[in-house]
């Protein structure tokens, strides 16, 4: 079965430092992989996926993740924090047409 | 960007009472969705739609779940005697074909059954 793990709850980092989200797969056959952020009183919204070819993939608002296949990791990345990315964060994973998603990470950005 | 509606945003019911929750997907897509998020859980696929008929469904999704779209606009998610199991935020989604990747989420709708 498609699964994937977001081990942190939470994340904490000053405005114009690196960001990391976590997350870690577990696949049988090619992963299908994605990030979706949530803002406050609104849907997922769609940031970027990982379907094949370079293993770093960049998407929306300065977003980017790298696919690492030994790791069976997908972290999404930033490389200076703004207070406005402060939302709650999920990885997912495609099988077919339903996405499975992990719990959330909850990231805050101080200024 | 269009968008996918949910009414209502909350919604709080008995224990055993029918709740029928309502989202207006985006108007040229054709494939629509249920998820769902248990407080400090992940976010599960309840049921996907097509062409009228449901075109898959979870463990989660048992006798007591049903979804319709009633008209052009609208489709529904009816849960027939809540538990107080159901209590989570659902939310709906759609797409414009079967294998793009790109779900576009409502906003959700907290359902909390006492």
């Amino acid at each position: 079965a498609q699964s994937v793990a977001q081990p942190e709850d939470q994340v904490n980092v000053a405005e114009g430092n690196p960001l990391t989200v976590k997350c870690t797969y577990s696949v049988s056959g090619n992963p299908y992989l994605f990030w979706y952020v949530q803002y406050p009183n609104r849907g997922l919204q769609f940031l970027l996926k990982y379907i094949t070819g370079d293993n770093l993939v960049k998407g929306s608002y300065g977003f980017e993740a790298e696919f690492n296949k030994s790791q069976t990791s997908f972290h999404l990345k930033k490389p200076s924090a703004l207070v406005s990315d402060s939302a709650l964060y999920f990885c997912a994973v495609r099988d077919f047409n339903k996405f499975y998603f992990g719990s959330g990470t909850k990231l805050n950005v101080k200024p | 960007e269009p968008e996918v509606t949910q009414t209502p945003s909350h919604q709080v019911t008995q224990m055993g009472q029918e709740v029928i929750l309502r989202c207006v997907p985006i108007s040229n897509h054709l494939y629509f969705y249920w998820y769902r998020q248990i407080l400090g859980q992940k976010v599960e696929f309840l049921v996907s739609f097509y062409n009228n008929e449901i075109s898959e469904k979870s463990e989660i999704f048992d006798d007591q779940f049903s979804v319709e779209r009633p008209d052009g606009s609208n489709f529904t998610l009816k849960i027939r005697s809540t538990k107080l199991e159901d209590s989570a935020m659902y939310f709906c989604a759609s797409s414009e074909i079967q294998h793009n990747e790109k779900l576009f989420f409502g906003s959700g709708t907290q359902l909390s059954v006492l």
